[in-house]
């Protein structure tokens, strides 16, 4: 079966640095993606790590370990409309494309 | 940019009855897919398709079918809806290979 665990809630204050981790026991793995999900909308693609490492994109970065089973993203400079739910998804095997999705951590930001 | 469209954004339905709801993605993607969100448990997969005609069973099938006639459209099917099947349902497409899911604005269905 997939297993992945991301804590429920933070909480952040406005300009601060937030992580929030995820880790996945999975049958197979072929990628690690995070999504952020505002309330009542669509979840939005944030990054895809399938290597070991660290991948910065502006405010976001995301880090893996395959060996470990464990990935987090970093918020830097935190700003109110960061306030949102956020998804780690793995893909468990290659040449097949599903997602499996933790329950997601909500970021509370605030002043 | 990628559009992926849901056919209804609130559905209220009685118990019973039988429910559709369509999607459809702008973007050629080969794969197509129905997730339902739920608090505390996350998205769970319900039915995929990698091609037209073609469909595979992911988490939680039961109690739900689905069509993709034409490559850009893929429906979601409740047959007989239960009240727990009220829930929030996510369409996603992509392509084939690496790479991210485009999510849907999502279904609201209430099944009283």
């Amino acid at each position: 079966g997939q297993n992945i665990d991301q804590p429920t809630e933070m909480t952040a204050t406005e300009g601060a640095i937030v992580q929030i981790n995820c880790t996945y026991q999975t049958s197979g793995f072929n990628g690690l993606f995070w999504y952020q999900q505002h309330a009542g909308e669509a979840p939005t693609f944030l990054s895809y790590n399938v290597l070991d490492g660290l991948e910065e994109k502006g405010r976001f970065s995301s880090f893996l370990s395959r060996s470990k089973g464990y990935s987090y993203l970093l918020l830097k400079e935190l700003q109110m409309k960061d306030s949102a739910s956020y998804l780690c998804a793995v893909r468990d095997g290659a040449g097949a494309n599903n997602l499996f999705f933790g329950t997601g951590t909500r970021l509370t930001v605030i002043p | 940019d990628v559009k992926v469209t849901q056919s209804s954004r609130y559905l209220v339905k009685r118990t019973g009855e039988k429910v559709f709801l369509e999607c459809v993605q702008d973007m050629d993607h080969e794969n197509m897919f129905w997730y339902r969100q739920d608090p505390g448990l996350g998205l769970r997969l319900i039915y995929f398709s990698y091609d037209v005609k073609m469909k595979e069973k992911g988490d939680i099938p039961e109690g739900y079918s689905v069509s993709r006639e034409k490559k850009e459209r893929f429906s979601l099917i409740l047959e007989s809806a239960s009240t727990n099947q009220t829930s929030m349902y996510l369409c996603a497409s992509s392509f084939s290979g690496p790479g991210e899911l485009f999510f849907g604005e999502g279904s609201r269905l209430t099944v009283l």
